[in-house]
């Protein structure tokens, strides 16, 4: 089984500023994807970043970074210059690279950017 | 990216009625979706896997005589919510999996039970 948390429920950050929002990850699987989305105050789920497991290299899209530490099992979101319009829901997930498997999410960090 | 639609986007019902929410995978086809449900200010709970031409999967405290699943087709899954009732108020949102493996999430439905 896979397990997701994420201990900060909410978060605030100066406009400009960079945020780390955390995330630790429990699973038996050899192979997994992580995976971070952004649930804005609509509720669409929009998908920002992935990390395989066997990647070596941390995944990296625009102004989103994952710091991957697989020891640790930490899967970190980076936010740089943060943006008013980045407040939202941050939700971490995984899934195994086995098959039609669902994801598994965290409970999430609100993240709020005030100016 | 691949898109996956949801209707309706939201639904008001009285208490008893049943309500169906379709799922549609529209440029791809997605032999396994999932649906999940999420309460206020909670994270997404797998409710249960569907998958075409075969019986549903639930997740365990997920009564399958309320939450009916059809998968009909490689492109739709429907959830018909059953006599629903004040607490079945949620937000049911549907993902689908594409043959190369990625997950893409519908933009969900807003379901409120008076």
């Amino acid at each position: 089984a896979q397990k997701i948390t994420q201990t900060q429920p909410g978060m605030f950050v100066q406009e400009k500023e960079a945020v780390t929002l955390d995330c630790t990850y429990d699973t038996s699987d050899p192979s997994y994807g992580l995976f971070w989305y952004k649930q804005p105050s609509s509720g669409e789920m929009i998908f920002l970043i992935y990390q395989g497991s066997y990647d070596q290299q941390n995944a990296t899209e625009g102004r989103y970074s994952l710091n991957f530490q697989k020891a640790r099992k930490s899967a970190n979101l980076v936010i740089s210059a943060s943006q008013l319009g980045d407040s939202a829901m941050y939700f971490c997930a995984m899934m195994p690279l086995s098959g039609n498997t669902p994801l598994v999410f965290g409970k999430g960090t609100r993240l709020s950017v005030i100016a | 990216g691949a898109v996956v639609s949801q209707h309706p986007s939201w639904v008001i019902c009285k208490s008893g009625t049943s309500v169906k929410i379709e799922c549609r995978s529209l440029d791809f086809q997605a032999t396994t979706m999932f649906w999940y449900r999420q309460f206020p200010k909670q994270s997404l709970m797998l409710m249960a896997t569907s998958n075409e031409g075969s019986k549903a999967t639930y997740e365990q405290g997920v009564e399958k005589d309320k939450f009916l699943i059809n998968h009909a087709s490689l492109t739709l899954s429907t959830l018909t919510v059953t006599s629903a009732h004040p607490e079945d108020s949620s937000f049911y949102i549907c993902s689908a999996i594409s043959r190369e493996y990625e997950q893409f999430f519908g933009p969900g439905t807003r379901l409120t039970v008076l």
